[in-house]
Parts: structure tokens; sequence; C-alpha cells
């Protein structure tokens, strides 16, 4: 059974940093492009990022782009997202997906002074 | 970006109901959008892909269609447990975007 589960959200002050993690069970985690994907409670759903299978290539929205960077570990099942320069916009349910197909039940990051 | 439209942003309905929701693309995304259904509290789960392909282990009821622009989603059938979020998404231009998402209540 595919399995995602993200942790590494809370509270943090407007320009705080966050490093998200999203660790990966189920399936060959090497072999799946792998993506974040943010809603504000209560809104709609925003890509924020995603990264190829060997982490050479890796893609971000404009909202976030220079702020967060997105990383893998493929000896460890690992996906994670460093989330600097934090802003209150960016309060969210932070989700990790495999391809946009299988999600994890999500991490909120709180922005907040 | 490409914008991707969906209506109605709310509906009504009852079980046993036939509804269909429509997204439209800004432009032309072939049939690269799926549809996902997001239930309160929960994680999306994608309902079908390539337009009209079910997801394993989705019920039949749901079903897509449309190719170029525009496309839909219909649930034939309407049951309890379909009442939630539903959002389209693109995929055939980064950034991928999702529609704004169709409420289903009773």
């Amino acid at each position: 059974e595919v399995q995602l589960v993200e942790s590494g959200g809370g509270l943090v002050q407007p320009g705080g940093s966050l490093r998200l993690s999203c660790v990966a069970s189920g399936f060959t985690f090497s072999r799946d492009w792998m993506h974040w994907v943010r809603q504000v409670p209560g809104k709609g759903l925003e890509w924020i990022s995603r990264i190829n299978r060997d982490g050479t290539i890796t893609e971000y929205a404009d909202s976030v782009k220079g702020r967060f960077t997105i990383s893998r570990d493929n000896a460890e099942n690992m996906l994670h997202l460093q989330l600097n320069g934090l802003r209150v916009d960016d309060t969210a349910v932070y989700y990790c997906s495999r391809d946009m197909v299988a999600w994890g039940q999500g991490t909120l990051v709180s922005v907040s002074s | 970006d490409i914008q991707m439209t969906q209506s109605p942003s709310s509906l009504s309905a009852s079980v046993g109901d036939r509804v269909t929701i429509t997204c439209r693309a800004s432009q032309d995304i072939r049939d690269y959008l799926g549809w996902y259904q997001q239930r309160p509290g929960k994680a999306p789960k994608r309902l079908l892909y390539a337009a009209s392909i079910l997801q394993s282990g989705v019920p039949s009821r749901f079903s897509g269609s449309g190719s170029g622009t525009e496309f839909t989603l219909t649930i034939s059938s309407l049951q309890p447990e379909d009442f939630a979020t539903y959002y389209c998404l693109q995929h055939n231009t980064y950034p991928v975007t999702f529609g704004q998402g169709t409420t289903l209540d009773i």
C-alpha cells in the first residue's frame, strides 16, 4: 500500500524557516516524480514544486520561487521542502504527492507574529 | 499560466441525482486533465486521469469526458459519500493548475 507521511509543520513567525519532510513507502520511491501542493484552509489547491526521479530537475511556482527548495533522498525514501522567508500568506496545509496520484495527509504550516 | 475555470462553484443535490461539473481551460490542454475529490479534512483523491480514464478502485458512477479546452465530470447517481469538493487539474503545461473547486452538498 502506498503511504506518504508528512511532518515538520508548525507555527513560525514571518521571515522564519521550516523544513518539511515526507516519508514514502509501498512503492519504488526513486522511480517517481514527487510534488508538493498546498491548500490554504478553506480554499483551493495550489501546486508549488516538483522534483524528478534523481533530484536533478526541480521546478517551482512563481509564488515560492527563490524562497522554497525541494530535495529528495532516495536512499531514505524521503522528500523534503525547505521553506525560507515565510510570509503570512504561506499559511496552508502542505501535501506531498507521488506524481499527483497518491497524496499524504498533509502538514499544517502557520505563519503568524 | 493556464487558467482552469470550474462551474458551478457549488451545487446542491440529492442522493440518486445525476450531476455534471464543467472545467474550462484557458488554452488547449489536449487530454492532460485529472479530476480529484476532497472530503473535509482529507487529502485529495484522484478519480480520473487523461480526462476520461477511471482510477483503479473508483466507482463506475464517475465518468469524465472532453479534450482541448472543455471537460466534464459526471456522477450518474449520487451516493452519500459523494458529497465533497471536486477539483480539476491540468498537467499539460507547468505550472500545473487546479480549478477553483466545486462543492457538492445536500
